[in-house]
């Protein structure tokens, strides 16, 4: 089955810097990498996504890029801020029984000192 | 568009009771339901899948006997969590997923933190 490894599992940033964090994904068959913020105690939130026929993709302040022939991937935050703050987590998708399952990243804590 | 909402948000139970936990899609119909569990400062792990009108399929390692899951209809399913133990205290997190929706996107209810005396 699917395995994601997530890499750093903290990070600690000065406001105003970028932040990166990588997973790599095991199953050449999975197409959808989206990306999750989580606060304590609340549900997962979508900031950004992307599909394997994409290399890049930005939302504001937001970017993930995907190489599929060596299977990882990658979330850029530029000038952070202390709201983003926050747990982050990766996920892969693909198809398995006719449907499809997320398997996520172990998570990446992200500090945003001002 | 596309809320799930999750029923109680929180529930404390004695060792040896049953627990039912509700995900509702609110505004669409979801074909499948998914039902996570996350302990503290760890990641998301899928317990099982659910699609409406079958039964449901559980991820290795998780015991179908002890987790029951329902998917009575396009917008409800249930998880029951039967002779509960400190140790199934956690926070459980539902999603859904309907046909025809952008990718493979998930929506995530608001979750339920259950802890076991």
């Amino acid at each position: 089955g699917e395995n994601v490894e997530q890499h750093p599992s903290t990070l600690s940033v000065q406001e105003g810097d970028s932040a990166v964090i990588k997973c790599t994904y095991s199953d050449s068959a999975s197409n959808y990498f989206p990306w999750y913020k989580q606060e304590l105690g609340k549900r997962p939130q979508l900031i950004i996504d992307i599909r394997s026929n994409v290399g890049e993709k930005k939302d504001q302040r937001i970017a993930v890029t995907l190489n599929k022939t060596a299977k990882h991937f990658s979330l850029h935050i530029t000038e952070t801020q202390p709201e983003d703050s926050a747990v982050y987590f990766c996920a892969a998708s693909a198809s398995s029984g006719g449907y499809n399952k997320l398997i996520f990243g172990a998570g990446t804590r992200l500090a945003v000192h001002p | 568009g596309a809320v799930v909402s999750q029923h109680p948000s929180r529930v404390i139970c004695k060792s040896g009771t049953s627990v039912k936990i509700e995900c509702r899609s609110l505004d669409f119909q979801a074909t499948t339901m998914f039902w996570y569990r996350q302990f503290p400062k760890q990641s998301l792990m899928l317990m099982a899948t659910s699609n409406e009108g079958s039964k449901a399929t559980y991820e290795q390692g998780v015991e179908k006997d002890k987790f029951l899951i329902n998917h009575a209809s396009l917008t409800l399913s249930t998880l029951t969590v039967t002779s509960a133990h400190p140790e199934d205290s956690s926070f459980y997190i539902c999603s859904a997923s309907f046909s025809g929706g952008l990718y493979n996107e998930q929506f995530f209810g608001p979750g339920t933190r259950l802890t076991v005396l």
